[in-house]
């Protein structure tokens, strides 16, 4: 069965703290991993990753993917409190044309 | 890119009622995609509709509980029926028009059961 795993579940830091999450996958017929941002109801999109060792950057954020060990990160430095989101991670699938969802992290920035 | 539009934002309603939630995309696009986000989770897709062919549901959800209709390119309904506390969720449709690069959502609707 297709699974996307996040971690940690949730973090609390303190602004100007550099943070790091994690996105492992088990899927067959992977295409492409994508990141989102979600404070209220809709997700925001941040980055779109389909080749391994590529960093997508936009500005303090950044990711990449490592498709030989199935996971992805997601690093946000300078932590400002509008940081403070759950970060979503989604896995496309080219078999089945749909997107998996992992758990969410829940950051939290304390001024 | 696509804009999305989702009515209603939000709903408080009565055990046993119906609820229609609309989709309205400003392009054509093929496929569309319905998600709930039970409070504290991630999001868990509903099913996939496709303008001219049956909504295709994921385990766990059937279509007397979630019908959805998609009568055209740019618009979906998704109704939760006979609802019960446990549908108080956030919905969200959202679509992806080239297959894998990027998934647009709408605003969501937060619906509260009583």
């Amino acid at each position: 069965e297709d699974k996307v795993v996040q971690s940690p579940l949730s973090l609390v830091v303190h602004e100007g703290d550099t943070v790091t999450l994690n996105c492992s996958y088990e899927v067959t017929n992977f295409r492409s991993l994508l990141w989102y941002k979600q404070e209220k109801k809709a997700p925001t999109f941040l980055f779109m990753l389909t080749s391994s060792g590529i960093e997508k950057k936009s500005g303090r954020l950044s990711s990449i993917l490592d498709k030989k060990e199935l996971f992805s990160i997601l690093n946000i430095t300078a932590t400002q409190t509008g940081d403070s989101a759950i970060y979503l991670c989604a896995v496309y699938t080219s078999g089945t044309y749909k997107y998996i969802f992992g758990t969410g992290t829940r950051l939290k920035v304390l001024a | 890119s696509a804009v999305i539009s989702q009515k209603p934002s939000r709903d408080i309603c009565q055990r046993g009622t119906s609820l229609t939630i609309q989709c309205q995309v400003d392009s054509q696009v093929t496929m569309m995609f319905w998600y709930r986000q039970q409070p504290g989770q991630s999001l868990t897709l509903i099913a996939t509709a496709n303008q001219g062919s049956e909504a295709t549901y994921e385990s766990g959800f059937v279509i007397d509980k979630f019908p959805i209709s998609r009568p055209n390119l740019t618009f979906s309904t998704l109704t939760v029926s006979n609802m019960s506390p446990e549908d108080s969720s956030i919905y969200l449709c959202s679509v992806d028009p080239i297959g894998g690069n990027e998934q647009y959502f709408g605003p969501g609707t937060r619906l509260t059961v009583t």
